[in-house]
């Protein structure tokens, strides 16, 4: 069964440093997401890319992130200058396309990315 | 905005009996889809069942079944026969028709008693 996978399974970091966190979505999918889970709290909701775009991100999102698919198989999370507070689960998830252009589908969610930031 | 309620952040259950996580939302939309997701100490994320608005019909996969109450903005999952390796945290998710973010509750922990 095709399913999301996410690489490194766990990143150490020092605060101010650049992260990549690499996803390869489900072959046939078109929808692609980021959600991070600080831990022991809920999962939120990053940021969503169709058609080499985003289409939407949330308030969590700023200018010291960005989401790029650099080719056709890989899409990545970007973090410029980490923080501490950016310590977390950082999951990558995907969806396929349905007929009629809506995009609700069911997303699947990769393992995870586990950053820490020291 | 929309927003997504799990009253219960533990429950127990013994082996082999019924429980039921509950679930409750508000949004003014008509369309829209709910999930539960499950996260096991691995902490991945895996779809258990999903549900659209617009279908009267609950929603079963095998032991996993839910009640979707439309008006009373309730979404429940049952689980029937637990199993150990049903132990994980439950997160219920709410999505709108068309709008690709999932927003998540804050989720339920599932303990089985063996």
């Amino acid at each position: 069964e095709p399913e999301v996978t996410q690489t490194p399974s766990h990143q150490v970091t020092q605060m101010g440093q650049e992260v990549i966190l690499r996803c390869v979505p489900i072959s046939n999918h078109l929808y692609f997401y980021w959600y991070r889970q600080i831990l022991g709290q809920k999962v939120e909701f990053l940021v969503s890319f169709y058609n080499n775009e985003i289409s939407e991100k949330s308030e969590i999102f700023d200018d010291q992130f960005s989401v790029e698919r650099p080719d056709g198989s890989n899409f990545t999370l970007k973090i410029r200058s980490t923080k501490l507070e950016d310590s977390a689960m950082y999951f990558c998830a995907s969806s396929f396309r349905l007929a009629g252009g809506s995009s609700t589908d069911t997303q699947y969610f990769g393992p995870g990315t586990r950053l820490t930031v020291l | 905005a929309q927003t997504v309620t799990q009253s219960q952040p533990e429950m127990s259950v013994q082996e082999a009996e019924t429980v039921t996580l509950s679930c409750t939302y508000d949004t003014s939309e008509s369309d829209y889809y709910l999930f539960w997701y499950k996260q096991p100490p691995s902490r991945q994320m895996i779809l258990v069942i999903r549900q659209e608005a617009y279908k009267q019909q609950n929603a079963t996969e095998n032991r996993f079944s839910v009640n979707f109450q439309k008006a009373a903005k309730s979404f429940s999952l049952k689980i029937s026969d637990s199993q150990l390796g049903d132990a994980a945290m439950y997160f219920c998710a709410y999505s709108s028709f068309g709008n690709e973010k999932l927003t998540f509750g804050t989720g339920t922990r599932l303990t089985i008693i063996p």
